[in-house]
């Protein structure tokens, strides 16, 4: 049984660069999410994918920002020309939508961007 | 809209104390509530949730929670603490299929 995987599990780049994450959920979960974490506060929403479709966007998701899951499977997030503020621990999590509805999210240990 | 607040972002507590970790939530709908557990550098890991089946909930390691709706309280206990218990606690509500909604988190620690 093998849980949500992130790659990598860390990355330093200098401002400026673009930087792509990678996200593997469990493989019978139809739902991704991706969330964003910094120092001493909770994860906070950025976006979700039905399957390979996106449902929904934070506010917090810049045009810099973009998402895909192609095939709905695994799901890249890629930040372009990254800024210091997107230092931060990026967290991926899945989930089986339907029944149960309360849709738990199981958690991948997280992609930590450092932005110098 | 929803909204979590953890009281208390630090907690420091003895080996063998009880464990109190406070959380509100505000909710128009019934909510779905969860508490996650954090070590570092690594992902969340679930301790409980509820989902309306039981007020009084337990999860995993000892930890307990039970939902208060008068006082729209969620909070998390453990009659004994353990030095392994020391991490970041996180309470977290949604809705049915919807994103997780976190509160800025408890940080946990236990001398002996």
């Amino acid at each position: 049984d093998t849980g949500v995987s992130q790659d990598p599990r860390h990355k330093i780049t200098k401002r400026g660069q673009n930087v792509t994450f990678r996200c593997d959920p469990i493989s019978e979960h139809n739902r991704l999410y991706w969330y964003r974490q910094t120092l001493g506060q909770g994860p906070e929403f950025l976006t979700y994918f039905q399957n390979e479709a996106q449902l929904e966007k934070s506010r917090l998701l810049s045009d810099r920002f973009s998402a895909e899951r192609p095939k709905g499977s695994f799901s890249t997030l890629e930040i372009q020309r990254t800024e210091q503020g997107d230092s931060a621990m990026y967290l991926c999590a899945s989930s089986l939508q339907g029944v149960p509805s309360y849709n738990e999210q199981f958690f991948g240990p997280g992609t930590r961007l450092t932005v110098l | 809209a929803q909204s979590v607040t953890q009281l208390g972002s630090h907690v420091s507590v003895s080996e063998g104390a009880l464990v109190l970790l406070r959380c509100n939530y505000s909710s128009s709908v019934p909510p779905y509530l969860f508490w996650y557990v954090q070590y570092p550098n690594q992902g969340l890991q679930l301790l409980l949730k509820y989902t309306s089946a039981a007020t009084l909930v337990k999860g995993i390691n000892g930890f307990e929670a039970e939902f208060k709706k008068s006082e729209t309280s969620f909070h998390l206990t453990k009659p004994s603490a353990h030095m392994s218990d020391a991490a970041e606690y996180f309470c977290a509500v949604n809705q049915a299929g919807t994103a997780l909604i976190f509160g800025k988190g408890t940080t946990l620690s236990v001398s002996s």
